[in-house]
């Protein structure tokens, strides 16, 4: 069962421009993580929201959770070659023994 | 990847052998999970294990793929009689996990086990 569907799948920009991807479902989450992969390694936790509305900010990385508290948004401002890497979005909380990530967005940023 | 150990890093059997891959968790975290990853793939749950249980392999084949997290030691994700399939990388994480507190379900990741069946 697919309960995240990230949005764009792919996305290549040029340093320096901004952009939003998207994690969405049908269902409500108490908690909801965001993670990024760097080619060859694990994922790595950036993220997590709890509060629906919630706006967190980690240096040019905007994280929101949706009012409902089943959507989320990753806004990069200024991309850099470094943010290149797999976005994944996963629910957090105790209802889910499966940790069932979205199929993720894939950025490359271009010097 | 803050902590987590995964050994080996890379990791090449022949069709029919037996692959072993170990997770070795943060400090003080007593779940775990497995995970695979095709290339240019998301991560796919695989298996949920506390100490000394099973908590849930949903995710896992029903046949030649096994688990285990013992009371001492690594935790093990075994595979036996390897198919060409079977070449993925395989990716642990480990989480305090105390119900309650939704930050301590966070994942945290090892680097992962690079696995290729010639």
């Amino acid at each position: 069962t697919q309960l995240l569907e990230q949005s764009p799948q792919f996305l290549s920009i040029q340093e320096g421009e901004n952009l939003t991807v998207y994690c969405n479902s049908s269902s409500v989450f108490s908690s909801l993580q965001w993670y990024r992969q760097e080619p060859g390694e694990g994922p790595v936790l950036l993220v997590t929201v709890v509060t629906g509305g919630e706006v967190k900010k980690l240096k040019r990385l905007t994280f929101q959770f949706g009012d409902a508290r089943k959507d989320s948004s990753l806004h990069i401002t200024a991309a850099q070659p470094g943010d290149t890497g797999l976005y994944l979005c996963a629910p957090g909380g105790d209802n889910f023994n499966k940790f069932y990530f979205g199929s993720g967005t894939k950025l490359n940023v271009k010097p | 990847n803050a902590g987590v150990m995964q050994n080996p890093r890379h990791l090449v059997r022949r069709r029919g052998q037996e692959a072993r891959l170990r997770c070795s968790p943060m400090k003080g975290h007593s779940h775990v999970y497995w995970y695979r990853q095709l290339p240019e793939e998301g991560l796919k749950f695989m298996v949920y294990l506390q100490k000394e249980n099973i908590i849930d392999e949903s995710g896992m084949p029903k046949e030649r793929f096994s688990a285990e997290f013992p009371k001492e030691g690594p935790s093990i994700l075994r595979i036996q009689q390897v198919v060409r399939g079977d070449s993925a990388a395989y990716f642990c994480a480990s989480s305090p996990r105390v119900a309650g507190d939704v930050r301590l379900n966070e994942q945290f990741f090892g680097p992962g086990t690079r696995l290729t069946v010639l």
